[in-house]
């Protein structure tokens, strides 16, 4: 079972309100990663980081945001929700050396993000 | 452009039954290929990987096969049980990146009944 944890696991909200999600691991990966994937969908990479005080868009155009201050802490924050930004949000972490891991990344559980 | 496709969509079959899952990909330079189960919910967890090199891998009940030439990966589960209903998810990787970019399918929606 990987370290890697998200909270909350599940988030009902309302239109325009401030919300941070959560993801922390504990493997000392320097490589973190956030997807968001809708129902029967391929998960789609929205943002990743290579290291503490790097952070980069992924693909799918997103309007959420994240920082990387500690190695261990990987935060997404949405500014204003809305309803188009209901998902399932998936946070992974892979170790730097690519040629070990073969690219493995680890996922945690998931939010499930509702916005009324 | 890089995809990674899946059939079936969804599958039924009776617990105990034997089952076959199929990936084809065009991601390039190919690194490796992975099959991860992601059950509802949760996130996706590895089952198997593959390199280039390699045309088969077990992992207990699942065994992936690859053809690199065709690029084409199938996912065999043996013996079917209930806790076998998940996404299988085939994940591509490439070896053009530092970020070590991963390519995913859609999935293979598999339910077993009793």
């Amino acid at each position: 079972e990987a370290d890697i944890y998200q909270t909350p696991r599940y988030l009902v909200i309302g239109t325009g309100k401030k919300i941070t999600l959560e993801c922390s691991q504990t493997m000392g990966h320097d490589k973190m990663y956030w997807y968001q994937q809708d129902p029967g969908m391929e998960l789609h990479l929205i943002h990743y980081s290579y290291g503490v005080n790097s952070t980069e868009k992924g693909d799918l155009s997103s309007e959420s945001t994240v920082s990387r201050i500690r190695t261990e802490h990987f935060p997404l924050t949405l500014e204003s929700a809305r309803p188009s930004h209901t998902s399932q949000y998936l946070c992974a972490s892979s170790e730097s050396d690519l040629r070990e891991s073969y690219n493995e990344q680890f996922f945690g559980p998931g939010t499930r993000l509702t916005v009324l | 452009k890089n995809q990674v496709e899946q059939s079936p969509q969804s599958l039924i079959i009776l617990e105990g039954k034997n089952c076959t899952l199929q990936c084809n990909y065009t991601v390039s330079p190919f690194s490796n290929l992975r099959w991860y189960k992601q059950d509802t919910g949760r996130g996706p967890v590895s089952l198997t990987i593959m390199t280039f090199s390699e045309n088969t891998k077990s992992n207990g009940r699942y065994t992936a096969t690859l053809d690199a030439d065709t690029k084409q990966s199938s996912l065999h589960i043996t013996a079917s049980q209930l806790s076998d209903s998940a996404s299988y998810i085939c994940v591509v990787s490439d070896r053009g990146s530092t970020l070590g970019r991963l390519y995913f399918g859609r999935g293979t929606q598999l339910t077993v009944w009793p």
